[in-house]
């Protein structure tokens, strides 16, 4: 069982937003504004999508904006389009001595 | 440009011992964490432990506490992931990434481990 909790799956038509939710504890998305965004493609590495909840590496589409309330971050995309369709991982800086958190992941599907 | 190389695809029996490695390039290899991270074919990412190749300060999730060593050579800017018995169960894509401030970046390509008799 995973740290951060984050629903299995979300599907929106192109053209529509989505969003995803990561929700952890006080310990790690609610104590720190340290959580990030991740879009793993089928057999492809990992790819930095938001960090420090809301900020996007250069290079990131607009379209994708993070967010925090409380315990519970969240991903948005917007505008969806079919190359949006991937697996997506929330991780966060936890205070437990590990350091870092993962959420067990969200596949979004574009119908 | 910052870049994380990987060693390659293994395949090893049951019982086995591996080391696996990610060579760091481009920043200051001993001043940032370098951590690991696991996915299972078909399954999600999982954390698996950090390194400051600095000091060697090591931590580890729970779940691979006392089943993986992570470990660091500054000399050679590089760190690694072994296991001292290799279980069918640890067939899996192994990532490192840099851990940069609070967030992971960049990931090195992977290495794939398949235990099989």
């Amino acid at each position: 069982q995973s740290a951060l909790t984050q629903p299995a799956s979300v599907s929106g038509s192109p053209g529509q937003s989505i969003t995803i939710s990561c929700t952890g504890t006080s310990s790690d998305v609610g104590g720190y504004n340290f959580v990030s965004w991740y879009q793993q493609h089928p057999g492809k590495v990992p790819k930095l999508m938001i960090y420090e909840v809301k900020n996007r590496p250069s290079g990131v589409s607009n379209r994708f904006s993070g967010s925090k309330s409380g315990n519970t971050a969240s991903l948005t995309i917007s505008g969806l389009q079919a190359e949006d369709e991937a697996d997506y991982y929330c991780v966060s800086y936890t205070a437990s001595s590990s350091l870092v958190v993962f959420g067990g992941g969200t596949k979004l599907t574009v119908l | 440009e910052v870049q994380l190389v990987q060693s390659g695809e293994e395949v090893k029996q049951p019982g086995e011992s591996l080391k696996i490695s990610c060579k760091g390039s481009g920043y200051s290899f001993s001043n940032q964490y370098i951590g690991w991270v696991r996915q299972k074919p078909g399954k999600g990412l999982e954390w698996m432990g950090i390194i400051y190749p600095g000091n060697s300060d090591t931590r580890y999730s729970p779940s691979f506490e006392g089943q993986v060593t992570i470990s660091a050579d500054k000399s050679t800017s590089t760190t690694y992931l072994q296991w001292s018995s290799l279980k069918a169960s640890d067939s899996a894509m192994y990532y490192c990434a840099r851990r940069n401030n609070n967030w992971l970046d960049p990931w090195g390509q992977g290495t794939l481990v398949t235990v099989s008799s």
